[in-house]
């Protein structure tokens, strides 16, 4: 069975602070997508990554895929009580078949 | 505005009731999506729509029926639910039933079964 891990589970930081969240599996994804969740919303696609050792910048936002596909990073420069959020990390497994993972509940404090 | 609109927003209901969950899709999407989000749980993928055709349904309750009249609608049914469907049900929509293309999600509702 395909897992994705991610951590930390909860991240509480000040704003202006950086950040790095990690998505992790034993298991080689052929792509990988990072979404954000703010409260009473549904996700929306921050990035798709499909090639090992892929770095992508989204304004402040950082992601890498690792170079052997199997594990993800997203990087928070100066963080803003905006990104407030959850962040989930999903990723195309076997068959096609979405792995995804729990999440990490980021609170950006003013 | 995602583009996909889910109603109604909140929905508590008794074991014997039936109620149904609708989605509305406005961007010409081909592939529709009902995902179950629980506390301490990954995404949970329920139905998968593919030009109204449905190719995935992941070993899902029959107390859960879905209808997709039409490539734009995608309706959940509920009958005779447990406790633990209490969740966040949401609706995606994506232009091509492929893994790494993009899912643009509801807001969902939020059932609450008692």
């Amino acid at each position: 069975t395909q897992l994705l891990e991610q951590s930390p589970q909860f991240l509480s930081i000040q704003e202006g602070e950086n950040l790095t969240v990690y998505c992790n599996s034993s298991s080689v994804f052929s792509s990988l997508q990072w979404y954000r969740q703010e409260p009473g919303e549904g996700p929306v696609l921050l990035v798709t990554v499909v090639t090992g050792g892929e770095v992508k910048k989204l304004k402040r936002l950082t992601f890498q895929f690792g170079d052997a596909r199997k594990d993800s990073s997203l990087h928070i420069t100066a963080a803003q009580p905006g990104d407030t959020g959850l962040y989930l990390c999903v990723g195309a497994g076997n068959n096609r078949k979405l792995i995804w993972g729990l999440g990490t509940s980021l609170a950006v404090n003013p | 505005e995602t583009g996909v609109t889910q109603t109604p927003r909140h929905l508590v209901m008794g074991m014997t009731n039936k109620k149904s969950l609708k989605c509305e899709q406005h961007l010409g999407h081909n592939a529709m999506y009902w995902y179950k989000q629980s506390a301490k749980k990954p995404l949970e993928l329920m139905f998968v729509y593919n030009f109204k055709e449905q190719t995935e349904n992941n070993s899902v309750p029959s107390r859960f029926s879905p209808e997709c009249p039409n490539s734009s609608h995608l309706f959940l049914h509920l009958h005779t639910l447990q406790p633990e469907d209490s969740a966040l049900y949401l609706c995606a929509s994506s232009q091509a039933e492929l893994s790494n293309t993009e899912a643009f999600f509801g807001q969902g509702t939020r059932l609450t079964v008692v």
